[in-house]
């Protein structure tokens, strides 16, 4: 069964340095996002992307992130100045076109550690 | 804010009883879905309930929703060992379908 996949699975870095999170979204799907998990809370959505741009994106979302899709079948998230509180599991997920699916499917996550 | 609240935060039970869980949220949905996370590692989609249904199943999955009271409801049956995880409900909106998330409900399933 496709499944979205997400490498690496842990990084650290040191704060101030740059991070690239890549995903491998299920082939099919056209819609693409990012959230993350700080540890103990709540999944929160960061961005999702359409058409090869941003279709909407969180506060959380702000200029040191970014993201892209290089080629057909890669997704990053790029965080440019990497701070503490940026430590987090960030989880790429994909979904099929709109019409009657919704379902988003998960990566397995990327564990960011800043320190 | 359309976020999912989870009822109870943690749930304790035998193997082959049932559990239950809830999940309440603030304004109209277009989905409700149900997931499920194993410690530290990553989401997995359990089933996915549309505003204009009441119930579906999946296996031993039931999942209510009633909307009138802005609420859903997630029952496993027949629980197992490998069922203890962090069950999360999902809800996204009519205009986009970025998912607002719950604090989950934490079940241990014992032996």
């Amino acid at each position: 069964e496709p499944e979205v996949t997400q490498t690496p699975s842990h990084q650290v870095t040191q704060m101030g340095q740059e991070v690239i999170l890549r995903c491998v979204p299920i082939s099919n799907h056209l819609y693409f996002y990012w959230y993350r998990q700080i540890l103990g809370q709540k999944v929160e959505f960061l961005v999702s992307f359409y058409n090869n741009e941003i279709s909407e994106k969180s506060e959380i979302f702000d200029d040191q992130f970014s993201v892209e899709r290089p080629d057909g079948s890669n997704f990053t998230l790029k965080i440019r100045s990497t701070k503490l509180e940026d430590s987090a599991m960030y989880f790429c997920a994909s979904r099929k076109d709109g019409g009657s699916s919704y379902e988003q499917y998960f990566g397995p996550g990327t564990r960011l550690t800043v320190t | 804010s359309q976020q999912g609240e989870e009822d109870p935060q943690a749930l304790s039970i035998q193997e082959g009883e049932n559990a239950t869980m809830n999940c309440s949220y603030k304004t109209s949905i277009n989905n409700l879905q149900w997931y499920r996370q194993n410690s530290g590692r990553g989401l997995v989609h359990l089933i996915l309930i549309r505003s204009n249904e009441r119930e579906k199943h999946s296996g031993r999955l039931r999942v209510t929703l009633d909307t009138s009271k802005k609420s859903s409801s997630l029952l496993i049956t027949a629980s197992r060992a490998a069922d203890t995880a962090s069950y999360f409900c999902a809800t996204d909106g009519f205009n986009d379908y970025k998912l607002s998330f719950g604090a989950g409900t934490t079940v241990t399933v014992r032996a």
